[in-house]
């Protein structure tokens, strides 16, 4: 069963708009990591933020996590065209060494 | 680092066969995961390695499914008597031991079953 589930489903938006996608999940995690996967491929690794953190940022990339809301959101700054993908989140909990991945938000920038 | 590396890219079987997929992690990691994935869905965990032992396996994972990593390295991932609904994405990762260590993928092994 999918422990995270992302929202929106799917978001469309302008080249140089800012796009974020939010993540809820279920149980205490260890840390949340968020991938991107083009279409046909495997997914790659963007940020990761621990359970003890509240937000971190990469590049153009921003993560907040509220454990409170067993929730987290991903904001990508200045959106470009390379930037359409489907993004997931994941999850570890303290009980194991799995992560567990949501159904993910499909971006589409338009040029 | 060459990366993960799985083979085949694709594999097209007829309902009831056997098939292998194969893994090669990035020679440094010791832990090796499967999943399998789905149209428009997240990969779905299956089982993990660390070095050749199997910590953990899905309740997704019937009897008709095996995973093995016999000296640590590449894994493969068997499937028996193949159905219609195994048709997916088979993706591998590996990663280092650290509770942080972030899962690098290979591109998948997409099955079709017929």
């Amino acid at each position: 069963s999918q422990q995270g589930e992302e929202d929106p489903q799917a978001l469309s938006i302008q080249e140089g708009e800012n796009a974020t996608m939010n993540c809820s999940y279920k149980t205490s995690i260890n840390n949340l990591q968020w991938y991107r996967q083009n279409s046909g491929r495997g997914l790659v690794h963007l940020i990761l933020i621990r359970s003890n953190e509240r937000e971190k940022h990469s590049g153009r990339l921003r993560v907040t996590l509220d454990t409170s809301k067993k929730s987290s959101s991903l904001l990508i700054t200045a959106s470009r065209a390379a930037d359409t993908a489907s993004y997931f989140c994941a999850t570890r909990m303290d009980s194991s060494y799995k992560l567990i991945f949501g159904s993910g938000t499909r971006l589409l920038v338009r040029p | 680092d060459t990366g993960v590396s799985q083979n085949p890219r694709h594999k097209i079987t007829k309902r009831g066969q056997n098939v292998t997929f194969r893994c090669d992690p990035i020679s440094e990691h010791n832990r090796l995961y499967w999943y399998r994935q789905t149209l428009g869905q997240g990969p779905e965990f299956l089982t993990y390695f660390q070095n050749e032992a199997q910590l953990e396996k899905s309740r997704l994972l019937s009897d008709r499914f095996s995973a093995e990593r016999p000296k640590g390295s590449f894994s493969t991932l068997e499937i028996q008597r193949t159905e219609q609904g195994d048709s997916a994405m088979y993706l591998c990762a590996s990663s280092f031991s650290g509770e942080g260590s972030p899962l690098h993928f290979g591109n998948g092994t997409r099955l079709t079953v017929t």
